[in-house]
């Protein structure tokens, strides 16, 4: 159980273009959603947290309109890059926090299997 | 603000060793902390999770420890295999409900 699957695994682009990631928990609700970016070599950064429902909760650094961020329902998330350009190629990680009554469930975050951005 | 530091930053032994990976973190106000394996190119698998009031955690031939008042948590791995061939990410978690800070990891290289 706790599945989170991402679309798509891979993705090349022109610069200037837009990106759509979709984040989905298959088997489990998730009131909260967040999205990482990682450089090579480096660790995960968090970018913003999604709560279904609610504006994202984007990290200090983080241009809101360039990577808008939709959680429309308790099984999805969706990140759009805007205007890509290479410096935003990266591999973009989505997590899911379950849905639940126990404070242990709720700390607990499962990781999809990422995407890899590449922008030409 | 909370920083993770892993080191070595990278690893390479022999199949069968045990080994040590090490995690420190700078602020010891901790909800939990995590271990996490990442193959090449792919996402997270989640290995151990320490609350902050225990001292240790095993599963299999991982054993996890943490000493939160000094800020460190180790990684051991026993009787290491050409699979255990991964990054391996340390991440603390300050608040129970907070996000998590994760260090950048330690790439671990065993031979056959």
């Amino acid at each position: 159980g706790a599945v989170v699957s991402q679309h798509p695994s891979w993705v090349i682009c022109k610069s200037g273009t837009s990106v759509k990631i979709e984040c989905r928990s298959l088997d489990f609700q998730a009131t909260t959603m967040f999205w990482y970016r990682q450089f090579p070599k480096q660790s995960l950064m968090l970018m913003a947290t999604s709560n279904e429902g609610s504006k994202a909760t984007y990290e200090q650094g983080v241009e809101k309109d360039k990577f808008l961020i939709n959680h429309a329902s308790l099984t999805l998330s969706t990140l759009t890059v805007t205007s890509a350009h290479p410096e935003d190629s990266s591999f973009y990680i989505c997590s899911a926090r379950v849905r639940g009554l126990a404070l242990y469930s709720q700390q607990t975050q499962y990781f999809g299997p990422g995407t890899r951005l590449l922008v030409l | 603000k909370q920083e993770v530091t892993q080191i070595p930053a990278a690893l390479s032994v022999p199949e069968g060793e045990n080994l040590v990976l090490n995690c420190s973190f700078t602020d010891s106000a901790i909800y939990n902390l995590q271990w996490f394996r990442q193959d090449p190119g792919k996402g997270l698998t989640s290995l151990l999770l320490i609350q902050s009031s225990q001292r240790e955690q095993t599963s299999g031939r991982l054993n996890a420890s943490l000493d939160k008042s000094s800020g460190r948590s180790t990684l051991y791995i026993a009787a290491s295999q050409p699979g255990d061939s991964a990054t391996y990410l340390c991440a603390v978690n300050d608040s129970g409900y907070s996000t998590l800070t994760f260090g950048k990891g330690t790439m671990l290289l065993v031979s056959p």
